[in-house]
C-alpha cells in the first residue's frame, strides 16, 4: 500500500505561511493526494486534493513534485483557527484512504 | 441544517455487550464510511458502503456488522464488545467514493468498554 511520512509536529507564527510537507515515494500514476485537517474533538475536515497540477481553494494551495514523489500543502496567512493535526493521504483503490498519524500544526501568536 | 450526524456523542457500555452507533446524513450521497480513530493515531477504515444495500470491509472489519437499507443511513453495530474497541468513531460520506471527492465527517462518538 502507499504510504505517506509527514513531520510529527510543526510550528509556525501567526499569519505567517506555512508549508506542511510530505513523502509519498511509492505513490502509482492513479493515486490523488488528500489532504484533511482535524481540529481538537472534530471529525476530520477535508482541504484540498490534487493529482499531478497544483492546486488551490480558499483554504490552501497544494503544490505536487513533477515526479509526485512529495507535496507540499500551503496555509498562506496562517490564524490560531489553523492549529489542527494535518493528514497527507493517497487515494489509491477501493475507496480506502489510508491514513497516517499526521503533522501537528502549532501557531504561535 | 443539512450534513452528517452521529449518535450518540459518548456511550460507556461493558464488554460482551451490543452496542449501535448510529449515522445519518442528508446529502443523499451514495457513499458512507465508518472509521475508527485510537489515541494519537489516524483514522482506520472499518467499513463502507456504495449504495443502500451495498457494503464492504475496510482495514479492521473484524467485531463489527453494517447495514444500509436506506441512502441516508449507516448504523454500525459492535455485536460482543471488547476493550479494544474503546476508540472514537467517524461516520463519513462522500458523493462518488473516494477518488476525487472530499469526504464529509461527522462529529464522532466516543466509545469506551469496560
Amino acid at each position: 500500500d502507499a504510504k505517506t511520512t509527514q513531520p510529527n509536529s510543526m510550528e509556525s507564527n501567526e499569519e505567517e505561511p506555512v508549508h506542511l510537507p510530505c513523502n509519498h515515494s511509492t505513490i502509482s500514476g492513479t493515486d490523488y493526494i488528500h489532504w484533511y485537517r482535524q481540529l481538537p474533538s472534530q471529525g476530520p475536515e477535508y482541504v484540498i486534493h490534487g493529482l499531478t497540477s497544483n492546486v488551490n481553494n480558499r483554504m490552501a494551495s497544494l503544490a505536487i513534485a513533477e515526479d509526485r514523489k512529495s507535496s507540499t500543502l500551503i496555509l498562506h496567512r496562517a490564524t490560531l483557527r489553523d492549529a489542527a493535526v494535518y493528514y497527507c493521504i493517497l487515494d489509491y483503490s477501493n475507496y480506502q484512504l489510508i491514513w497516517g498519524a499526521g503533522t501537528k500544526l502549532i501557531i504561535k501568536p | 441544517d443539512a450534513g452528517i450526524t452521529q449518535s450518540p456523542r459518548y456511550k460507556i457500555t461493558e464488554t460482551g455487550r451490543q452496542v449501535t452507533l448510529m449515522c445519518h446524513q442528508t446529502w443523499s450521497h451514495s457513499y458512507m464510511f465508518w472509521y475508527r480513530q485510537d489515541l494519537g493515531h489516524g483514522l482506520r477504515l472499518i467499513y463502507y458502503s456504495a449504495a443502500a444495500d451495498i457494503t464492504d470491509k475496510g482495514e479492521v472489519p473484524d467485531g463489527y456488522v453494517v447495514s444500509r437499507s436506506k441512502t441516508e443511513n449507516f448504523p454500525l453495530t459492535l455485536e460482543s464488545a471488547t476493550r479494544s474497541q474503546t476508540s472514537v468513531y467517524f461516520c463519513a460520506s462522500s458523493g462518488q467514493g473516494a477518488l476525487n471527492q472530499p469526504q464529509h465527517f461527522g462529529d464522532g462518538t466516543r466509545l469506551s468498554i469496560l
